[in-house]
């Protein structure tokens, strides 16, 4: 089993579109959680943390749930410039960043 | 924000040859350095971390005499594909703690990324 798990899509949607990404990791000592945002050939960049009580910025909102090893992230009225990969990432007890395989979207006009 | 290079940003070699990647961390010291590498469709996967002054620690299957490396300063740390092959071919990017910490988090500062094309 992997240890960060996600659908790799593509969700294709419209622009103004409400998108969640789901994502599942196993183990449960992780420590820190993260969304990353990774363009086509280049370098992920940190998009949030994710935290247990849900934090928002924008129209990005990132859930975690502890008990169920989950992790979501929800973008709310979707832009062309949204269309991207975006990484689901767990840390441990070191600096070590373990990262899913990625969720692709494509926003459509 | 913090900064991190990486040299060059892509590579075309022929089987057999050594090629050396740069990573540097242009604004502040970087202790740690993280190696990962990206074949096409999926994801980052860690190799090894870079340790300025001392050797550096290998995933499990990461074969480190083939993928040497070498942290001599606090601000650069070098991968050398050693013996490249066409299965070596691929997106090589490494990341450095930035000292700046989101709660309990030390935020890491990607490069850019290299690209390896090995014929």
């Amino acid at each position: 089993r992997k240890e960060v798990e996600q659908d790799p899509g593509p969700f294709n949607v419209p622009e103004g579109a409400t998108v969640a990404f789901n994502c599942t990791y196993s183990n449960s000592a992780s420590q820190s959680f993260f969304w990353y945002r990774q363009d086509c050939r280049k370098e992920p960049k940190l998009l949030m943390s994710v935290y247990s009580s849900g934090n928002e910025d924008g129209r990005f909102t990132a859930q975690l749930n502890r008990a169920s090893q989950y992790i979501s992230l929800l973008i709310r009225d979707s832009k062309l410039s949204d269309s991207a990969t975006y990484l689901c990432v767990v840390m441990g007890n070191t600096d070590k960043l373990i990262f899913g395989t990625g969720t692709r979207l494509q926003v459509f006009p | 924000g913090a900064v991190v290079s990486q040299h060059p940003s892509r590579v075309i070699c022929k089987s057999g040859t050594s090629v050396k990647i740069e990573c540097r961390s242009l604004d502040f010291q970087a202790t740690t350095m993280f190696w990962y590498r990206q074949f096409p469709k999926q994801s980052l996967m860690l190799m090894a971390t870079s340790n300025e002054g001392s050797k550096a620690t290998y995933e499990q299957g990461v074969e480190k005499d083939k993928f040497l490396i070498n942290h001599a300063s606090l601000t650069l740390s070098t991968l050398t594909v050693t013996s490249a092959h066409p299965e070596d071919s691929s997106f090589y990017i490494c990341s450095a703690p930035s000292g700046t910490s989101i709660g309990a988090y030390n935020e890491q500062f990607f490069g850019p990324g290299t690209r390896l094309t090995v014929l």
